[in-house]
């Protein structure tokens, strides 16, 4: 059974700071890894999406990694602001025919202005 | 990527009732995912619902508590039935954005605050 971990739960920033999530998975059979964030009782909203023949998608000051074989991968933020204060979430699809996605617990963002 | 429109938002609900959580598509998908977020929690997966068939429950989730339709491809509701402050969670929505090649990642609709009291 896919089980998906994220370090750390929590992270407080000055503004300014890059800063790196983690995240890992124990099966590395997986057809591709999404990083996602949620706002306080909001929805989810896609930040990027790594297949699993890629190593890394960049998107503005975002740069996810992924190394499939040591089943870890790695959301950069560069430049923080007081606007990327949320809760970033790294999910896995699995490739074994479970088309669900498998969710880590979540890292709880604060940058501070 | 698919959009999807959720209703409600959010709810206060008495205990003993139920709700009834509505996702519209704006294109045609063959799957929809149902999840669950509990108070300060990741997300559960309550079932994944497929037209024209009966949705596929997780363990510990029942269609009895949880009935889903999915009347067309563009479409499905889930109820939350007989609430408990238990069943207080945010709801969302989702699917999958394949195409033959393979799938382009998920989209999740806004969510559904519900509160049980």
């Amino acid at each position: 059974k896919q089980e998906v971990t994220q370090i750390p739960a929590a992270l407080s920033v000055p503004e300014g700071e890059n800063l790196v999530l983690n995240c890992s998975f124990t099966d590395s059979a997986i057809y591709n890894l999404q990083w996602f964030r949620q706002d306080p009782g909001k929805g989810l909203t896609s930040l990027l999406l790594i297949q699993s023949s890629q190593r890394e998608q960049t998107s503005g000051r975002l740069n996810a990694s992924l190394d499939k074989s040591s089943g870890r991968s790695t959301l950069y933020i560069a430049a923080s602001q007081p606007g990327d204060s949320a809760t970033y979430l790294c999910a896995v699809l699995s490739d074994t025919g479970r088309r669900a996605l498998t969710f880590g617990s979540g890292t709880r963002l604060q940058v501070q202005p | 990527s698919a959009v999807i429109s959720q209703k409600p938002s959010r709810d206060i609900c008495q205990r003993g009732t139920s709700l009834t959580i509505q996702c519209q598509v704006d294109s045609q998908v063959t799957m929809m995912f149902w999840y669950r977020q509990q108070p300060g929690q990741s997300l559960t997966l309550i079932a994944t619902a497929n037209q024209g068939s009966e949705a596929t429950y997780e363990s510990g989730f029942v269609i009895d508590k949880f009935p889903i339709s999915r009347p067309n491809l563009t479409f499905s509701t889930l109820t939350v039935s007989n609430m408990s402050p238990e069943d207080s969670s945010i709801y969302l929505c989702s699917v999958d954005n394949y195409s033959g090649q393979g799938s382009y990642g998920y989209t999740f609709g806004s969510g559904t605050r519900l509160t049980v009291v």
